[in-house]
């Protein structure tokens, strides 16, 4: 069935480094993916749209210089942070619209941790 | 924009129990839906149930249920016989059908007792 696959579930980066983060849409095409940001036993923020083919949207207040986000194909949605600090440590998600009763579907998360 | 709000940082309840989590929400648009998510320890992200706002039947699943109050812009959930596997968080969200992004309110972590 449909699933969005997102790799790493888990990376350890040191301070000034980028880290990219894949997601990854399994039988069906994702032609709108969205990257979520999410602190410890908070909510999830939206940080960016993704739309294939084109450039991403960004929320109010997300660096688009630090958050790359790349959706080159309907299958593949990548968020790059670049030059990364210990801010920026977070569990980052993604998520897919399958087009089918406006259904979602949940990357399982990366936790970014950066010394 | 839209916002949505749990009020209950924290909800407690006895295996086999039932427990209502409260969620309201403001917006001005009239086409969208609301759902309902778990978030385990896993931290995998997962669709309990979903209410199209067009709809005037309250969605059901198993034993989930929500009150959607469409004037009052109320949406519960309830969580019957409730087991050790549902606790999780759970939160809230708006999917307005015009520009497609979800929000999220704060979230209710539930803890069910044995």
């Amino acid at each position: 069935g449909a699933v969005v696959s997102q790799h790493p579930s888990r990376v350890i980066c040191k301070s000034g480094t980028s880290v990219k983060i894949e997601c990854r849409s399994l039988d069906f095409q994702a032609t709108t993916m969205f990257w979520y940001r999410q602190f410890p036993k908070q909510s999830l923020m939206l940080m960016a749209t993704s739309n294939e083919g084109s450039k991403a949207t960004y929320e109010q207040g997300v660096e688009k210089d630090k958050f790359l986000i790349n959706h080159a194909s309907l299958t593949l949605s990548t968020l790059t942070v670049t030059s990364a600090h210990p801010e920026d440590s977070s569990f980052y998600i993604c998520s897919a619209r399958t087009g089918v009763n406006e259904k979602l579907l949940f990357g399982s998360g990366t936790q970014l941790s950066v010394l | 924009a839209q916002t949505v709000t749990q009020s209950q940082p924290e909800m407690s309840v006895q295996e086999a129990e039932t427990v209502t989590l409260s969620c309201t929400y403001d917006t001005s648009e009239n086409n969208y839906y609301l759902f309902w998510y778990k978030q385990p320890p896993s931290r995998q992200m997962i669709l309990v149930i979903r209410q199209e706002a067009y709809k005037q039947q309250n969605a059901t699943e198993n034993r989930f249920s929500v009150n959607f109050q469409k004037a009052a812009k109320s949406f519960s959930l309830k969580i019957s016989d409730s087991q050790l596997g549902d606790t999780a968080m759970y939160f809230c969200a708006f999917f307005p059908l015009n520009d497609y992004k979800l929000s999220f309110g704060a979230g209710t972590t539930v803890t069910v007792r044995a």
